[in-house]
């Protein structure tokens, strides 16, 4: 177990749709990231955020949108839903950085959606 | 620009023997890290092992080692005595900004790992 929640763990949804899905990092990470994985292809990073504020950003599009909140907790919209939006999505979050920290990613198991 | 290559779409090897995963990279900052990640068929990212830009040893972790040649820009992932547990796909990922809390970390696209009995 990572310590990185994300819910929902699959989701079905149609085109046209909007969609949230929910991460929770680990305790006292304040790095939170987003990963889109199509099937069978690598991880494109789409957006990075630490404390509440952005801060890198990937080729996210611009129907997607994230943000993070005070708790830390982030979220990724996704609007306008296309079937090539059909991918699983990771969330990772990192410790807070600095000499010594890896800044290793600790990964949620993924939300699995499937646009129709 | 920060990139991270992998050339080896796929590769079977028999059990117990060593096998070494490519991966080259391109950054122009100083500071930066190289990781890998195992993902097994059921979706998990593991962690495997880390190299920072400024260690002078490669590094080591179990069955896992780092192949770090700096100056070529490579990152290979040697895996000794292969097991059947290790078929799965293996990312290189690389962070740049290695004490910055603003940094993005790129995956490679991937090398399948399958592991004959």
């Amino acid at each position: 177990d990572s310590g990185v929640t994300q819910t929902p763990k699959h989701l079905i949804t149609a085109t046209g749709q909007r969609v949230t899905l929910r991460c929770s990092p680990r305790s006292g990470d304040l790095s939170v990231y987003w990963y889109q994985q199509s099937l069978d292809q690598g991880l494109q990073f789409l957006i990075q955020y630490y404390n509440g504020e952005e801060r890198a950003k990937g080729n996210i599009l611009e129907r997607f949108s994230a943000q993070q909140f005070p708790d830390l907790h982030s979220e990724l919209n996704l609007s306008s839903l296309e079937l090539g939006d059909s991918a699983l999505y990771f969330c990772a979050s990192s410790a807070p950085g600095g000499r010594g920290d890896t800044g290793e990613l600790f990964f949620g198991e993924g939300s699995r959606l499937t646009v129709l | 620009a920060q990139k991270i290559t992998q050339t080896q779409p796929g590769m079977f090897v028999q059990e117990k023997e060593a096998v070494t995963l490519d991966c080259t990279y391109d950054t122009s900052d100083p500071s930066y890290g190289l990781f890998w990640y195992k993902q097994p068929s059921s979706g998990e990212m593991i962690f495997l092992i880390y190299q920072g830009s400024y260690d002078q040893q490669n590094a080591t972790e179990g069955r896992y080692s780092l192949n770090f040649q700096k100056a070529r820009k490579s990152a290979n992932l040697v895996i000794s005595a292969s097991q059947l547990g290790d078929s799965a796909m293996y990312f290189c990922a690389m962070r740049e900004g290695v004490y910055s809390s603003a940094s993005k970390i790129i995956f490679g696209s991937g090398t399948r790992l399958s592991i004959r009995p």
